[in-house]
């Protein structure tokens, strides 16, 4: 059974950088895109940036080029930093997996963390 | 950035009665393959979200066959045949087609 498991620091000061972790239990990261995704009370659900075992990044535009999503595929982990980070960056985050399909997109995220709280305050 | 619109955000629904929820988005899902790239979730009170539906009507596995998607291009529609206690949560559509991903705001079920 693929599990997600995840770990930050759950409180920052405004202009530090956010750093989460994503441990990839009962399955590899070969063959997937893994993505973390935020979900706060003002915005909803927002997807930040998917990665694939080869390290191609994507990243959303709307985040300004804040956010860095890396692998290790020694430690099958996914990490996330987002810099210079706001109150607006209040949000709980959640890494995901989802499968890719031929066409280059994804069939859904079948696999989700537990998701991390994650506040912003001076 | 797709944007994506559901309705209604609310649904009160009793136990044993079916449900629908719509999703609209501002472009055609629709892939050259001829396959829609619309997820939908459930996010049940307390947990992370999990996949229902994707390429807009195919189950994800151990999903109840209560639930159901259809729709192509820019309307979708998600139905449940006979709600249960345990479908209360919120449901988001989502397109997969082009990033970013983008996600509907979310519709409330509630018994």
């Amino acid at each position: 059974q693929v599990q997600l498991q995840q770990w930050g620091a759950g409180l920052l000061k405004p202009s530090e950088t956010l750093s989460l972790t994503c441990a990839v239990s009962g399955g590899s990261l070969s063959g997937y895109y893994w993505s973390w995704i935020r979900q706060s009370p003002g915005k909803g659900l927002e997807w930040i940036g998917e990665i694939n075992y080869s390290g191609t990044t994507n990243n959303n535009p709307s985040l300004k080029s804040r956010a860095s999503i890396s692998i290790d595929t020694s430690k099958n982990q996914l990490s996330l930093n987002l810099n210079s980070v706001t109150a607006a960056d209040t949000a709980v985050y959640y890494c995901a997996r989802a499968r890719p399909s031929s066409s280059g997109t994804t069939l859904g995220f079948d696999y989700w963390g537990q998701g991390t709280l994650v506040t912003v305050s001076s | 950035d797709i944007v994506m619109t559901q309705s209604p955000l609310s649904l009160p629904v009793p136990p044993g009665e079916p449900a629908s929820i719509s999703c609209r988005s501002s472009q055609s899902l629709l892939h050259s393959n001829g396959h829609n790239y619309l997820d939908w979730y459930l996010q049940k009170p307390g947990k992370s979200p999990q996949v229902l539906i994707y390429l807009g009507s195919t189950r994800a596995p151990g999903v109840p066959d209560r639930f159901s998607g259809s729709g192509s291009g820019t309307d979708f529609i998600l139905k449940i045949s006979r709600v249960e206690a345990e479908d209360i949560g919120i449901y988001f559509c989502m397109q997969a087609l082009q990033t970013p991903r983008t996600f509907g705001q979310g519709t409330k079920l509630e018994i």
